[in-house]
């Protein structure tokens, strides 16, 4: 069956700092990857998606995020954090056999200091 | 106006009561979606629409009635509610076909429901 893992429930960082939150997903194939944020009272927004091809991808907001096949993985990244990220992360996995379901993971909720 | 609107943003309810949500997407989008989101648990996927016709209905309880009239609008009927049903409901539409750059859902802000 399909999951999606985001191991860390909360991260800190202090602002400036470099930002890596955590992706492990279980799919038969490659699947569609995908990166939400939500802001505390709004909707999910994608960050960026990744289908095919290059496997590092550039998402809003200076985010970006590498598939690896090797490890399951799909980290998303930023090399310096502003205040205004915190929020949750959500990591999703959308089957690529003909239905358009996702899987969403648990979240990982970014505390920012300043 | 473009996106997915979700009204009311707010909602309080009691247990015998019937209220009603709503969704619209000015997306041009066939697939419509709700979810529902509890503390400290993964997104619910509840209901899917596809051309105005049900294609899942993820075992969810006869209180919450899904309606979907047209494309663009998705409504989440509710009725005798339990305090256990209090979180925020989300709308999502997409195309309904698969592949690259079809399936991205797109969300609405949520209504934040509250069962007393």
């Amino acid at each position: 069956a399909q999951s999606v893992t985001q191991p860390d429930i909360h991260i800190t960082v202090s602002e400036g700092a470099s930002l890596e939150l955590r992706c492990n997903y279980s799919y038969g194939a490659t699947p569609y990857l995908f990166w939400y944020v939500q802001s505390p009272g709004q909707g999910l927004q994608l960050l960026l998606k990744y289908f095919s091809g290059d496997t590092l991808v550039q998402g809003i907001k200076g985010f970006e995020a590498e598939f690896k096949r090797s490890q399951s993985s799909f980290n998303l990244r930023k090399p310096s954090v502003h205040w205004s990220d915190a929020a949750e992360y959500f990591c999703a996995v959308g089957s690529t056999s003909g239905t358009y379901k996702y899987i969403f993971g648990t979240g990982t909720r970014l505390k920012v200091l300043a | 106006e473009t996106g997915v609107t979700q009204t009311p943003r707010h909602l309080v309810m009691g247990m015998t009561n019937k209220k009603s949500l709503k969704c619209e997407q000015h997306l041009g989008h066939n697939a419509m979606y709700w979810y529902k989101q509890s503390a400290k648990k993964p997104l619910e996927l509840m209901f899917v629409y596809n051309f105005k016709e049900q294609t899942e209905n993820n075992s969810v309880p006869s209180r919450f009635s899904p309606e979907c009239p047209n494309s663009s609008h998705l409504f989440l009927h509710l009725h005798t509610l339990q305090p256990e049903d209090s979180a925020l409901y989300l709308c999502a539409s997409s195309f309904s076909l698969w592949g690259e750059g079809k399936n991205i859902q797109y969300f609405g802000a949520g209504t934040r429901l509250s069962v007393l």
